[in-house]
């Protein structure tokens, strides 16, 4: 079965990185996007960006281009994201999702959503 | 880019019927398939809705969307409220190389 097993809580302090990991099991890593997504404590869904697993290829929102990297270890078949200079409102939940669409054939098995999601990690920025 | 807009929270008493819209703000809402997620306080979201109208297999068919072009909008469907649909729900749609999440809206049955 398809399982997204996410890192453990992290504690930071300000002006600090993050690294979160995301190991995928059940199916063909390279076969699917892996995107993040963060929610802040009490707030709503947020999208970061995404990973090609195969090429590597990543795509961010602008809200966070620049402060963010999304990478991935094909032979542990993990996704990271690593977020810089942490601020206090970077505290959050950081979600991994897989994205159903197929990158390679068969495609009859596509399907537009997050279709799995890791159980989040949460991440405290504090002083 | 675009925004999707959804109220803050809806409520209704169980076995009514509840209507969550989501509003897209430039481009037009059949421009891309929209789904819609429900999450439980704790946990991670689960698709209740894909592909503009498609049902996960078991999730109920209480569940079911609308689109209305006039409005430029979706509406997730809820029927014969139950206790355990009480949750936040956000849509969710995409474009070329970007995902969107609307703003979440909590669903209380009373």
């Amino acid at each position: 079965q398809v399982e997204l097993v996410q890192s453990g809580t992290e504690v930071k302090k300000i002006g600090a990185s993050v690294k979160v990991s995301c190991r995928a099991s059940g199916y063909d890593f390279i076969d699917y996007y892996i995107h993040w997504v963060r929610q802040a404590p009490g707030q709503g869904l947020e999208w970061i960006g995404r990973i090609h697993p195969d090429s590597g290829v990543t795509q961010y929102s602008p809200r966070f281009r620049g402060r963010v990297t999304m990478s991935r270890d094909l032979s542990v078949t993990t996704a990271f994201l690593e977020m810089t200079s942490l601020r206090s409102d970077d505290t959050a939940v950081f979600f991994c999702a897989r994205w159903g669409e197929r990158l390679l054939p068969p495609y009859e098995t596509s399907s537009s959503q997050f279709d799995f999601w890791g159980q989040g990690t949460l991440v405290t920025v504090s002083s | 880019n675009f925004i999707l807009t959804q109220p803050l929270s809806v409520s209704e008493s169980p076995g009514k019927t509840v209507n969550i819209s989501c509003t897209r703000t430039n481009g037009s809402i059949d421009t891309k398939y929209v789904q819609w997620y429900q999450q439980r306080p704790g946990n991670s979201p689960t698709t209740v809705i894909f592909q503009d109208y498609r049902r996960p297999s078991g999730v109920p068919d209480r569940f079911s969307v609308a689109i209305d072009g006039s409005s430029n909008s979706a509406f997730l469907i809820i029927s014969g409220l139950e206790a355990e649909d009480e949750a936040d729900y956000y849509c969710q749609s995409f474009d070329t190389d970007t995902q969107v999440f609307g703003g979440g809206t909590k669903l209380t049955v009373l």
